[in-house]
């Protein structure tokens, strides 16, 4: 089973910053099958990326993947006020899938 | 429009069996995609449970394979969990969730999701 660890746990920026997430995996992600969501409290998560780089349908361009083998990171160049939120990375190459513990993006 | 919508009892009493329906609308459940059940315990991370594929084989979660049994009903275009022997541990919100593959082979993951059902475990 691949472990996923994110880091930081909480991260504190302003609008317009750049925000940078990290998701190391515990061994190589078949095919860059790395996947980054967004969940806002009450809701369902929303996928952004696929393949550790291609944002899905309606995804911003502020919003990019990049990594491969073990090394994940999702960059957000210039924050909006709706981004802060809890991301999750998951990796699903894998017949058995796995998510990261979340990094929760607030305010600061 | 692919929507997906999870029905089921919120309250379950321990060591019975916490059974969920996700209805799928919008798209054929027997066409080639994959379906996948995903939890979520207040105030924590999400957890995947499992996954079932259009050829009907099914993953699932090492730490609840014992427990969980996941099946497609073609007829009705629904998919189910069922998780026997809950404890308070298993109170979570419930997701069921979409993926896809293409014709090259090449998958794509979770792009769909319900709005998730609370259930919780107690008596």
């Amino acid at each position: 089973e691949i472990v996923l660890t994110q880091s930081p746990g909480t991260l504190s920026l302003s609008p317009g910053e750049r925000a940078t997430l990290s998701c190391r995996a515990s061994q190589s992600v078949s095919s860059s099958y790395l996947a980054w969501y967004q969940q806002k409290p009450g809701q369902a998560p929303r996928l952004l990326i696929y393949g550790a780089s291609s944002r899905a349908t309606g995804i911003p361009d502020r919003f990019s993947g990049s990594g491969s083998g073990t090394d994940f990171t999702l960059t957000i160049s210039r924050l909006e006020p709706e981004d802060f939120a809890v991301y999750y990375c998951q990796q699903y190459g894998s017949s058995l899938n796995t998510f990261g513990q979340g990094t929760k993006l607030e305010i600061k | 429009q692919v929507q997906l919508q999870e029905s089921g009892p919120g309250l379950v009493k321990p060591s019975e069996t916490l059974s969920l329906t996700c209805a799928v609308s919008g798209y054929s459940i027997s066409s080639g995609y994959y379906w996948g059940w995903i939890r979520q315990p207040p105030g924590k991370g999400l957890e995947w449970i499992g996954s079932i594929y259009h050829s009907g084989s099914t993953y699932y979660n090492p730490s609840l394979k014992s427990r969980v049994t996941i099946s497609v009903d073609t007829s009705k275009n629904q998919f189910s969990l069922k998780l026997s022997s809950v404890t308070a541990a298993d109170t979570a919100v419930y997701y069921c969730a979409r993926g896809h593959y293409d014709s090259s082979g090449y998958y794509y993951p979770f792009d769909y999701w319900g709005q998730g059902t609370l259930v919780t475990v107690s008596s």
